[in-house]
């Protein structure tokens, strides 16, 4: 079975430094993995997604996400944090196996101080 | 402009009150899916559909309903709520089944059950 553990529920940094979101991830086959951000009574927008390629993933607005496959983990960074990606997180796993079903994680909260 | 809508954002109902929430897709998109969002669990999947005609049960689908009559359309049917399904419902659809394809999410639909 798939599933996500997202490591911090919540996540706190200053404008202009960095940010580290962590994601473990557990799937049977090659998984395809996504972050998505979901900014205050928005829907949630696709950040960036792994599906086999490079494991280094570049998405928009800056953040990254490295694949390692031996330890499960599919965090993501930005170098340098705006106050305006204050939002929640999500981390998630899908797998032909499973039909396309997305797991998600339970999410991060990012507070971005000023 | 490509986009997932749902009617309405907001409902406010009765316990027993049957209600329907609208899904429209503008993509030609064959995969459809419906979940919900609850503090502290992520989202969860609902239900899903492969194509017209084609649905299926994911993980929490106690209490709810669906139907696929026309490719751009999947609405969620609560044939008589309950105080615990109020929650945070979106829908999503990709061009297919398969794992790769990102998945495009409504705006969401807040339900409240008294």
């Amino acid at each position: 079975a798939q599933s996500v553990t997202q490591l911090d529920s919540h996540v706190s940094v200053s404008e202009g430094t960095p940010v580290l979101l962590r994601c473990n991830y557990s799937s049977s086959y090659s998984p395809s993995l996504f972050w998505y951000v979901q900014h205050p009574n928005k829907g949630l927008q696709l950040l960036l997604k792994y599906t086999s390629a490079a494991t280094l993933v570049k998405g928009i607005n800056g953040f990254e996400a490295e694949f390692k496959k031996s330890e499960t983990s599919f965090h993501l960074t930005k170098p340098s944090a705006h106050m305006s990606e204050a939002a929640e997180y999500f981390c998630v796993v899908s797998d032909w196996e499973y039909g396309n079903k997305l797991v998600f994680g339970a999410g991060t909260i990012l507070r971005v101080k000023s | 402009e490509a986009q997932v809508t749902q009617n309405p954002r907001y409902l406010i109902t009765v316990t027993g009150k049957k209600l329907t929430v609208t899904c429209s897709q503008n993509m030609n998109h064959e995969y459809m899916s419906w979940y919900r969002q609850d503090p502290g669990l992520g989202l969860r999947q609902i239900y899903y559909s492969m194509n017209v005609e084609v649905t299926d049960k994911g993980d929490v689908p106690e209490g709810y309903k669906v139907s696929r009559k026309e490719k751009r359309n999947f609405p969620l049917i609560l044939e008589s709520p309950s105080p615990n399904q109020t929650s945070l419902y979106f829908c999503a659809s990709s061009l297919s089944q398969n794992s790769y394809n990102e998945q495009f999410f409504g705006p969401g639909t807040r339900l409240t059950v008294l």
